[in-house]
Formats: structure tokens, C-alpha cells, sequence
């Protein structure tokens, strides 16, 4: 059962553009949600995390809006730079479950 | 601050086959995960253990098991390894304010052949 669906599989951006990922999530119960980066070889680390109490969170170039009623959030990369290109997961978890659920993941490119 | 240390890093099996897995969290955490990760299923979560004792379980098969030691260090086996268990598993800790944030260490690619 995927309770988390992020989109798109893969993104290819300009430099110095914006990069948009989605997720949906099916769980009213989660309470927590966090986007994680991956590059190759390393485990994934925490990039920006929100809570279901605020609708937008802004941390430098990265950016989480979040709507509740429609169990959506994005993450919103400004200024896209190379060093960006990596794979971004989505997730979700909810304080009694202690577990994170991850989106199926994207691949981020930024061309120079 | 050191971070999340896994070992090996690399490990080749055959099917049948048993492994152990090891995992050392950061300084002061005590909430240890583990999560498979492979192009297919992409992050699983296995396990959570804190303070030796597991706290909840994904779904995954009794071959899959895991331990947590008095000093928070903590293992996972996988007891007759098949094809399908080669995957990156991955160690995390959390630490005692309950923040959500979750550690990744590097983790442990198996490869069973």
C-alpha cells in the first residue's frame, strides 16, 4: 500500500531555476513531514521538515508549502544549482508510529 | 560530532547464506531504525529499537531481526538470504527530544548471489 506518492520520477532543471517535486499522502494520522536529499553512495539527510500547523517553511533556497485539506506538499528549490543534482524523498510519519514513509523518490538535474 | 557508522560497507552473500549488520549511532542517541532501500521498493522501514527493546516493526519476514545493545550500538541479521534481500540497508538514530530528524549513516550494500 503506497501511502506516499511523489512526483516526478526524475526533473531536469537550468541552472538558476526552480525545482518543483509533489507528494501526496493518504494518512490524516501523519504529523510530520520531512524531505530528505540522497547523493550517490551517501545515506539520505535531512534538508527541511514541516508540521501540519503551518502551511509554508522557508529554510535559505528550499522551501516546503503544504496544504491539508488536499494532503499535498512540495518542496520548492529556488536558484537551482548543480550541486543540487541528487535524489530528493519525501516522507511522512506520525508520532505514534515512529516510523518514516517515503516517497518513491526524484531525481534531481541541474545543467549547468 | 561523529555521525551514524555502519559496517561493513560492503558485503557480497549467497543465497542462503546469513549476515549481521552494524550499526553505531550518534553520541547520546538511543532510537535506532533501519530502513532497506532498493531501486524497486525504494526506503523500507525494518525496525526501531530504543533502549533495547523494539518499539515497532515494518513488514517485513521473521528472517529479518535486529537487537539493540546497552550502549545503543545496534545489529540486524537476515537469516537465509535470498535474491531479493540485496539492497542497501540503512541505520538511523534519532535523538532524545523526539524532533522527528532522523541520522542516516552511509550504509551497508548486500549483494546476494
Amino acid at each position: 500500500q503506497q501511502q506516499v506518492k511523489q512526483s516526478p520520477q526524475s526533473l531536469i532543471v537550468q541552472k538558476g531555476g526552480i525545482s518543483i517535486i509533489n507528494c501526496a499522502y493518504e494518512n490524516t494520522a501523519f504529523d510530520y513531514f520531512p524531505w530528505y536529499q540522497q547523493f550517490p553512495g551517501k545515506g539520505p539527510a535531512l534538508l527541511i521538515a514541516i508540521r501540519p500547523d503551518v502551511s509554508e517553511k522557508k529554510e535559505g533556497r528550499f522551501t516546503i508549502s503544504f496544504n491539508k485539506s488536499a494532503k499535498q506538499f512540495s518542496l520548492h528549490i529556488m536558484d537551482s544549482q548543480p550541486g543540487d543534482s541528487a535524489t530528493y524523498f519525501c516522507a511522512t510519519r506520525s508520532g505514534s508510529a515512529r516510523q518514516l514513509t517515503f516517497g518513491s523518490g526524484t531525481q534531481l538535474t541541474v545543467l549547468p | 560530532k561523529a555521525g551514524v557508522t555502519q559496517t561493513p560497507r560492503y558485503l557480497i552473500k549467497t543465497r542462503g547464506q546469513q549476515v549481521t549488520l552494524s550499526c553505531s549511532p550518534i553520541s547520546g542517541h538511543r532510537s535506532v531504525s533501519w530502513y532497506q532501500q532498493t531501486p524497486g521498493q525504494g526506503l523500507q522501514f525494518l525496525f526501531e529499537y530504543f533502549s533495547e527493546t523494539q518499539r515497532n516493526k515494518g513488514n517485513f519476514p521473521g528472517r529479518f531481526s535486529g537487537r539493540q545493545f546497552s550502549n545503543s550500538r545496534s545489529e540486524m541479521n537476515v537469516s537465509t538470504l535470498e535474491l531479493g534481500d540485496s539492497a542497501l540497508y540503512l541505520c538511523a538514530s534519532e535523538g532524545l527530544a523526539n524532533t522527528g530528524e532522523l541520522f542516516f549513516g552511509e550504509g551497508s550494500r548486500l549483494t546476494v548471489l
